[in-house]
């Protein structure tokens, strides 16, 4: 089954309005989870590393006033896209990992499809 | 920089082997993946590599991988019409990070 998860899977919202994703690892702590956004046939750009208890790490390019992320606790973190536009329209997903030096522990959330209006 | 690229289609037929081929920047990378994704779904992953190894096997999968080209393939034997979807390769980036970059994609289709 999905050791993480994301919440929610498709949203629509009104030009100007913010929302918010959720990321949660199921059964384990991430100290650290990463955000990635797909635009329609393109590949997944990293926006940003989420880290518990302090500031997220963004890519260069990418609007942390307007991608807020939150990381309080171990097993959830929060994308709010803040005065979301047409241009936002994405699928977000987020990844976590139970631990860092093996390969096969980098999991991926089932993705949040954003459509802006 | 931290490009992943990879040729943007492939088409094969049913039953034939299908080779989609990656290449990445960051010579520091501890380990490679592939992973697929169907239209409107997430990621799956399918495989993955550890940089010292040359060769992983997984039922119909096999991995290569030229670390010193920083070149990773990935063959499936008996392609399927199912197998029809995009396969993006990524790099575990800096070796001390669970950071991925991801290739650009390649969309796999499998003429029955």
């Amino acid at each position: 089954g999905a050791v993480v998860s994301q919440h929610p899977s498709r949203v629509i919202c009104k030009s100007g309005t913010s929302v918010k994703i959720e990321c949660r690892s199921l059964d384990f702590q991430a100290t650290t989870m990463f955000w990635y956004r797909q635009f329609p046939k393109q590949s997944l750009m990293l926006m940003a590393t989420s880290n518990e208890g302090s500031k997220a790490t963004y890519e260069q390019g990418v609007e942390k006033d307007k991608f807020l992320i939150n990381h309080a606790s171990l097993t959830l973190s929060t994308l709010t896209v803040t005065s979301a536009h047409p241009e936002d329209s994405s699928f977000y997903i987020c990844s976590a990992s139970k631990g860092q030096n093996s390969g096969n522990t980098i999991y991926f959330g089932e993705g949040s499809w954003l459509t802006v209006v | 920089g931290e490009d992943v690229e990879q040729s943007l289609f492939l088409s094969v037929r049913e039953g034939d082997s299908s080779v989609i081929n990656c290449t990445y920047t960051d010579s520091s990378s501890t380990y490679l993946y592939w992973y697929k994704q169907e239209p409107g779904a997430g990621l799956q992953l399918l495989t993955y590599i550890f940089s010292n190894m040359d060769m992983k096997q997984d039922q119909r999968l096999t991995v290569l991988l030229n670390k010193k080209d920083k070149h990773l393939s990935l063959r499936i034997a008996d392609t399927q019409t199912g197998d029809s979807a995009i396969y993006f390769c990524a790099e575990r980036y800096g070796g001390a990070t669970n950071k991925l970059i991801f290739g650009t994609g390649t969309l796999l289709a499998v003429q029955p």
